[in-house]
């Protein structure tokens, strides 16, 4: 079964913190996601990485920054906290596979508060 | 690039009736439509996925169908049960590696 594995559940942090959410998958998946949920407007994507090295912006990139230096791990970076990222913080990952899209599995969620 | 509208955003439904999401995508070039359930709490888990070369998809209780022409894709629960509360999202996909587009979710509530 896969393994997406965030490292907190909660978090809380000040505003104008350098704010770190780590992310580790156990299945050698080549993707990786980064996503937000707010009540009413679904998940909205901030980043996501094809591979070691590689990252792409989403559709909500302000703010965030992510790095991927290893396969497993994926952690987005909130480089000056400010309130309105309180929200929801899911981590997910794929299999690459051909040129066939393949299911996304999520982590657990990092619930962060910045006050 | 794709949209997905998802609809409605909540339902009520008695136990033991029958629940239908109904979700319409833009680009005809998307192939894959996901169903994910997050129960409250935890996180977004597949509960089923269909393809394009496929019209309808069946698990069990929950069965999804695909119209290619209309771009309009819909997951159906039978039978429902308190079990099944529930936020449920569609998405949509297209070949490779593009992340999938997720509809903004269907608050499910199945009333005992």
């Amino acid at each position: 079964d896969v393994k997406v594995t965030q490292s907190s559940r909660y978090l809380v942090k000040r505003t104008g913190e350098k704010v770190f959410l780590e992310c580790v998958q156990d299945m050698d998946h080549e993707n990786m996601f980064w996503y937000r949920q707010d009540p009413g407007l679904g998940l909205r994507l901030i980043y996501f990485s094809y591979d070691v090295k590689m990252k792409e912006k989403g559709d909500i990139p302000e703010g965030y920054s992510v790095s991927r230096e290893k396969k497993e791990r994926f952690s987005l970076i909130l480089e000056s906290a400010s309130t309105n990222q309180t929200s929801m913080y899911l981590c997910a990952s794929r299999f690459r596979f051909r040129q066939s899209n393949q299911p996304q599995h999520f982590g657990d969620g990092t619930r962060l508060s910045i006050l | 690039g794709e949209n997905v509208e998802q609809h409605p955003s909540t339902l009520s439904v008695q136990e033991g009736d029958s629940a239908v999401i109904k979700c319409t995508y833009s680009d005809s070039a998307s192939n894959y439509f996901p169903w994910y359930k997050q129960e409250l709490g935890k996180r977004p888990q597949l509960i089923i996925d269909i393809r394009s070369n496929v019209g309808e998809k069946k698990d069990q209780r929950i069965a999804v169908t695909l119209n290619k022409t209309a771009k309009h894709f819909s997951l159906h629960i039978t039978e429902t049960q308190p079990e099944d509360s529930a936020v449920y999202f569609c998405a949509a996909g297209d070949s490779g590696n593009t992340p999938l587009v997720f509809g903004k979710g269907t608050r499910l509530s199945v009333i005992a």
